[in-house]
């Protein structure tokens, strides 16, 4: 299972942009890119997932360079509610077998 | 929908007591699985199901049991409790169509 990076930690302000950046050097051709969102004491909530270039929904976006080697979620306009713990996940797709590493605790403050 | 629902939310164990962790999920979902999250660190696979009937091991299943005897019900099984194994539990289901999991909101084990 491919191994992914991403920052420990990101502080933002209400109203600001937030991107994650995630590095997965060794993405297999058949993986998929998945991100999920947990607050504390609950569990993780799927955001967003994408194979290449860019998705989008009504939460967030995700951006793949062409290489996907690495991938960008972006959340636009971040409110304090979005303070939580977000995780990259590399899987087959249809896989079973989540890998969780210790994800980006976000904060957003006033 | 309920969606996943876990149950008992708090346990406290003796080390060596046995019991049954609950997963329910009302969305006619064939995947489950089971996950641990310890303070700090990401969550880690127990064990998981395709299908009723059949199950598979994940990542860290020593001390667990699962069985799936119906698409509905997943419950973990821990043997003989020890402190190693307290931490938070969480269930979650998925249809194979659909990309995302949905998580229980985790039972909190503590074994003293």
């Amino acid at each position: 299972l491919a191994k992914t990076t991403q920052p420990i930690s990101m502080d933002s302000y209400e109203g600001q942009e937030v991107n994650i950046t995630c590095s997965h050097n060794n993405i297999a051709t058949n993986d998929y890119i998945t991100w999920y969102q947990q607050f504390p004491s609950q569990g993780p909530r799927f955001i967003i997932q994408g194979y290449k270039t860019k998705v989008t929904n009504e939460v967030a976006s995700l951006f793949i360079p062409a290489d996907r080697k690495s991938s960008t979620l972006s959340l636009p306009r971040v409110s304090l509610s979005d303070t939580a713990v977000y995780y990259c996940l590399v899987d087959k797709g249809g896989g079973n077998k989540l890998t969780f590493g210790t994800g980006t605790q976000l904060k957003v403050e006033l | 929908n309920a969606g996943v629902t876990q149950t008992p939310k708090f346990q406290v164990l003796k080390t060596g007591q046995s019991m049954t962790l609950q997963c329910a999920q009302d969305m006619n979902h064939e995947y489950m699985s089971w996950y641990r999250q310890d303070p700090g660190m990401g969550l880690r696979l127990i064990h998981y199901s395709v299908g009723a009937g059949i199950t598979d091991q994940g990542e860290v299943p020593n001390g667990y049991n699962v069985s799936r005897s119906t698409t509905e019900d997943f419950p973990l099984r821990l043997l003989s409790a020890a402190p190693s194994q307290t931490s938070v539990y969480f269930c979650a289901s998925r249809a194979p169509e659909i990309y995302g999991y949905t998580f229980g909101s985790g039972t909190r084990l503590t074994v003293v």
